[in-house]
């Protein structure tokens, strides 16, 4: 079964960092692009971050770039968001999820079950 | 940037009837397009993908139809666990990887 656990959210304020992980269980995260997506209350789903299997290739939303760095720890099984000079519209859920059969061109198959991170003074 | 649009914003329908909910895209995405499932303090279940497959484990009253432009997800008889929002999302052409703003199906 896959498992995907985020952790790392929390309150933070304007201008501040944080760092989110995302442990992945069940699959071959090796073989696998990874994606954030967020979620501000009461709104809809808004991607934010995807990066391929290797590493190599990241890509970022607009509203993100320059900002947040996406990474990944193949021998950790694990999925990174560093946010920094976080703003108040950064507030949201944040998920992980996996590309469907592990493609950058496919669509996100298996999400977590989201962290949440507040930026406020 | 693809623009997705879901149409309505909320729908009201009587459980056992039929629920069709729209998504249009500003380009054609061809058949490169999810339906999600999503209820209240829940992430997202991916429902529909390739425009019309259903998904492992998605039940067979859902459906989905479209090419290009215009998609529709239809619910064919609605279930007490069926009311939630649904989004549409494009991987067409990315990035950004862009969803709809999402369709409220409420009970009527």
């Amino acid at each position: 079964e896959v498992q995907l656990l985020e952790s790392g959210g929390g309150l933070v304020q304007p201008g501040g960092s944080l760092r989110l992980s995302c442990a992945a269980s069940g699959f071959t995260f090796t073989s696998y692009a990874m994606s954030w997506v967020r979620q501000a209350p009461g709104k809809g789903l808004e991607w934010v971050s995807a990066i391929s299997y290797s590493g190599d290739s990241t890509y970022y939303a607009d509203s993100v770039k320059g900002r947040f760095t996406i990474s990944r720890d193949n021998s950790k099984n694990t999925l990174y968001l560093l946010m920094i000079s976080l703003r108040a519209e950064d507030t949201a859920v944040y998920y992980c999820a996996n590309f469907w059969s592990g493609y950058l061109d496919t669509y996100f198959d298996s999400w977590g079950q989201g962290t949440l991170v507040t930026v406020s003074s | 940037e693809i623009v997705m649009t879901q149409s309505p914003a909320t729908l009201s329908v009587s459980p056992g009837e039929r629920a069709t909910l729209s998504c249009r895209a500003s380009q054609s995405v061809s058949s490169n397009l999810v339906w999600y499932q999503q209820k209240p303090g829940q992430a997202p279940r991916l429902l529909i993908y390739g425009a019309s497959t259903r998904a492992t484990g998605i039940p067979a009253r859902f459906s989905g139809s479209g090419s290009g432009t215009e998609f529709t997800l239809t619910i064919s008889s609605l279930q007490s666990e069926d009311f939630a929002v649904y989004y549409c999302q494009q991987y067409n052409n990315w990035p950004p990887y862009t969803f709809g703003q999402g369709t409220k199906l409420e009970i009527k």
